[in-house]
Formats: structure tokens, sequence, C-alpha cells
């Protein structure tokens, strides 16, 4: 069964540091991924993904994420946080091609110290 | 933000009434999800629909049914509300096949309490 797990329950970072949201999964065959951010009281929205290729995407914000096929990672960054990014992150995964079944982790609270 | 509607946004039941949740979407996707999120747990999928009429369980689909009777209307019922379905309830959307894979777009929400 697929899986994915966000070790940290919550991150703090001061305002202008470098930030990293953790993510390891286990999946069949190769993986999707994906990264969601949900502010207070609102829906999940969607801030990038990893298909395949480069094993750096780039998403929303200025958010980037990247995936380590050998450590089964992946990883959320961002090389200077705003206040702004404090929310709830989410990890997601499912097993590539066609229609697959998408695993998310429980998330990690980020909040970002002025 | 993708075109979803979620209604009613916020409810208060009582424990043993029926309620339903619609979910509406404008994007003409074929897959639609309902999830619920509650501390700890992160999102459980409840139900899905893989197109008109075709619906399927998810891990926590005891208590809920769902029915979808046209492409862009999902609907979710608890047909007798408990206690333990007091959450926060997603529907959400995707599009097999498309370049964008299974990406799926969330609504905004519908918050439940069950007293």
């Amino acid at each position: 069964a697929q899986s994915v797990a966000q070790p940290e329950d919550q991150v703090n970072v001061a305002e202008g540091n470098p930030l990293t949201v953790k993510c390891t999964y286990s999946v069949s065959g190769n993986p999707y991924l994906f990264w969601y951010v949900q502010y207070p009281n609102r829906g999940l929205q969607f801030l990038l993904k990893y298909i395949t290729g480069d094993n750096l995407v780039k998403g929303s914000y200025g958010f980037e994420a990247e995936f380590n096929k050998s450590q089964t990672s992946f990883h959320l960054k961002k090389p200077s946080a705003l206040v702004s990014d404090s929310a709830l992150y989410f990890c997601a995964v499912s097993p590539s091609g066609g229609y697959q079944k998408v695993t998310f982790g429980t998330g990690t609270k980020l909040q970002v110290i002025p | 933000d993708a075109g979803i509607t979620q209604s009613p946004r916020h409810k208060v039941t009582e424990t043993g009434t029926p309620v339903t949740l619609r979910c509406h979407q404008t994007e003409n996707h074929r897959y639609m999800y309902w999830y619920r999120q509650d501390p700890g747990h992160g999102l459980r999928l409840i139900h899905y629909s893989y197109g008109v009429k075709d619906t399927d369980k998810g891990e926590v689909s005891d208590g809920y049914s769902v029915s979808r009777s046209k492409t862009e209307d999902f609907l979710l019922t608890l047909e007798s509300a408990t206690s333990s379905q007091t959450s926060v309830y997603f529907c959400a959307i995707s599009d097999r096949g498309s370049p964008s894979g299974n990406t799926i777009y969330f609504g905004e929400g519908s918050w439940l309490t069950v007293v």
C-alpha cells in the first residue's frame, strides 16, 4: 500500500531564512508527487508536482521541491520565507500511469516568525 | 481557483438526521471526490466518482452515500448523522488522462457539526 510521511507536525522558521518541509513516500513503481498548501478555513491549493523529468520542480509562490528517488523523498523548499507562507502543507503521492488513487500525508504546519 | 462550489459551507445538525452536501463543478472534469479532514488524520477519501452514475468507495465510506446524476454535480449524503461525522468535508475534481495527470483540485470546504 502506498503511504506518505511528513515527519514534522510543525516547522518554525524566521522570515527571510530558507525553509524546508519534509516528505517521504512509499509507492509501487514510479511516483507522481504533489504539494498542496492550505490557509486557515480554506481548501487545499495545488503548489507543484513531479511527474517525470527534472528532479527539481518549481511551483507557485516561489516554492520548489526536489525529488530524490534513492531516498524516496520529495522535500518542499523556499529560499527565503515570508510571513504569508505560514500555513498547513500537505504532501501527496500516487503511482504513475492512468488514474491512480492519491494518498495524502497528515500535513505540516509552517510558522514563519517575523 | 478551480470552478468548484460546495454547499452549504457551514451546517449544524442533530444526531440522527440526514444531511446532504452538494458539490458543483464548472470544469467538466470526469473525476470527483469527497474527502474529510480531521486533526491528526489529514485527508481521507470517502467516495469518488469516475463518471455519471459511476461511483466507488474510499477508505472511510461507512455511513456515507453518494450520487452523481450529472457530470457537474456530486452529492454526499449522511443517512443518519453521528457525532463522529463532525468534520470538514472537501469536494475535489481531477481530469484523468490530461497532461495534469492526477492533479486534484479542491473546493473551499463544508464545515459540518453534528450535535
